[in-house]
């Protein structure tokens, strides 16, 4: 089955620098890469996802980036501020219906 | 709309008994995806239902199990509960479409005791 690996587990800026969280996947099928956001006690909600056709995409200060061939992609949080403080999951799917998670990265923004 | 709701938001058990938690999702969803999630472990796949039928299984023991409903809510059920049960479980609600947004509950918040 699919297996997804997210670095860092931990990450730690100063606000107003960028934050990168990376994911590589196991399963060359895999077409759709959401990212979904944490806030402490919270329910995860989805932030950006992209799909296997689309290299980037981009929403205001968040962006995703996918690379197929080396079976990676990245989230980019540019000028971040307190509030992007969260467990950040990335996450694949191959058959349209399981949703595989990495273990996820606690972003602290430090004011 | 009314999003995903999940019943009870807590839950005291002690080892060797029974629970079932409940998921609604929105409405018009058909599929519901149940996920255990533990502190440094992420959220770990355990089913997904769609139109009453489990379409996929995650790798959790027999004890984990669920059914969905004609009107999509779904249930889980955990029998013999064991310590290591102890988690949040989380339900997610998708319209049914390929690679669609999932849709998280709040969660149950499960401790065995």
């Amino acid at each position: 089955g699919e297996n997804v690996e997210q670095h860092p587990s931990t990450l730690s800026v100063q606000e107003g620098d960028s934050a990168v969280i990376k994911c590589t996947y196991s399963d060359s099928a895999s077409n759709y890469f959401p990212w979904y956001k944490q806030e402490l006690g919270k329910r995860p909600q989805l932030i950006i996802d992209i799909r296997s056709n689309v290299g980037e995409k981009k929403d205001q200060r968040i962006a995703v980036t996918l690379n197929k061939t080396a079976k990676h992609f990245s989230l980019h949080i540019t000028e971040t501020q307190p509030e992007d403080s969260a467990v950040y999951f990335c996450a694949a799917e191959t058959s349209g219906s399981r949703l595989t998670f990495g273990e996820g990265t606690q972003l602290t923004v430090n004011p | 709309k009314a999003g995903v709701t999940q019943t009870p938001r807590y839950l005291i058990k002690t080892r060797g008994q029974q629970v079932t938690l409940s998921c609604s999702p929105i409405s018009g969803h058909r599929s519901v995806s149940w996920y255990q999630q533990t502190p440094g472990q992420g959220l770990q796949f355990l089913f997904e239902y769609f139109s009453e039928t489990q379409r996929n299984k995650g790798n959790f023991p027999g004890r984990f199990s669920g059914r969905q409903f004609s009107n999509s809510r779904s249930e889980m059920n955990v029998s013999t509960l064991e310590l290591g049960d102890s988690a949040l479980y989380l339900c997610a609600s998708r319209t049914g479409g390929v690679y669609t947004e999932a849709f998280f509950g709040q969660g149950t918040r499960l401790t065995v005791v």
